[in-house]
């Protein structure tokens, strides 16, 4: 299983950008780059996946390195709700599609 | 559809005792995966269906775990014989085969082996 490799705590300030960083040296040309993040008490939940080109959606950007062996999730303005851990994680496009996770990133967001 | 459903929220059980967890998937989503999560560590990868099948174990998931998915619906997680070690939050997935956006997750089944 491809492994990811993430900082295990960040912090930042309520209403500022938040830039969440992963290396994923050993990825493979099939391999999704999947956010998915966990608050306290809940299951993960989806946050963005890419392939090659940066992607937007409501909650987050995902920057992906032209090598693709590292990316970034950005969240633009971010809220004491996005207190949570981040995880970045590989996908396999085919077989079992699952989902290994690392330790993730700690985000810890100051009023 | 109101998402992944886990029943229970909460179980605390004696040891030896038998317990078991129900999961009620997104239903148009074919595939099932159970993951189990320890205080402080990311999810780890139990089993998973797609439809009724079972098609992958981890080697994670003794002999005293057992999981079904009859008719492809719901799914059921058996654990015989229950350890403290088994003391963890048990995580329900579905996804769509053909759907790149990935899993939705349950809440999960907290359990405590006292």
């Amino acid at each position: 299983d491809a492994k990811t490799t993430q900082p295990n705590s960040m912090e930042s300030n309520e209403e500022e950008p938040v830039h969440l960083p992963c290396n994923h040296s050993t990825i493979s040309g099939t391999d999704y780059i999947h956010w998915y993040r966990q608050l306290p008490s809940q299951g993960p939940e989806y946050v963005i996946h890419g392939l090659t080109s940066n992607v937007n959606n409501r909650m987050a950007s995902l920057a992906i390195a032209e090598d693709r062996k590292s990316s970034t999730l950005i969240l633009h303005r971010a809220t004491l709700r996005d207190a949570a851990v981040y995880y970045c994680i590989l996908r396999d496009a085919g077989g079992a599609q699952k989902l290994v996770f690392g330790q993730g990133t700690r985000l810890t967001i100051n009023p | 559809d109101t998402g992944v459903s886990q029943n229970p929220r909460h179980k605390i059980t004696k040891r030896g005792q038998n317990v078991t967890f129900r999961c009620d998937p997104i239903s148009e989503h074919n595939r099932l995966y159970w993951y189990r999560q320890t205080l402080g560590q990311g999810p780890e990868f139990l089993t998973y269906f797609q439809n009724e099948a079972q098609l992958e174990k981890s080697r994670l998931l003794s002999d005293r775990f057992s999981a079904e998915r009859p008719k492809g619906s719901f799914s059921t997680l058996e654990i015989q014989r229950t350890e403290q070690g088994d003391s963890a939050m048990y995580l329900c997935a579905s996804s769509f085969l053909q759907d790149p956006y990935g899993y939705t997750f349950g809440s999960g089944t907290r359990l405590t082996v006292v």
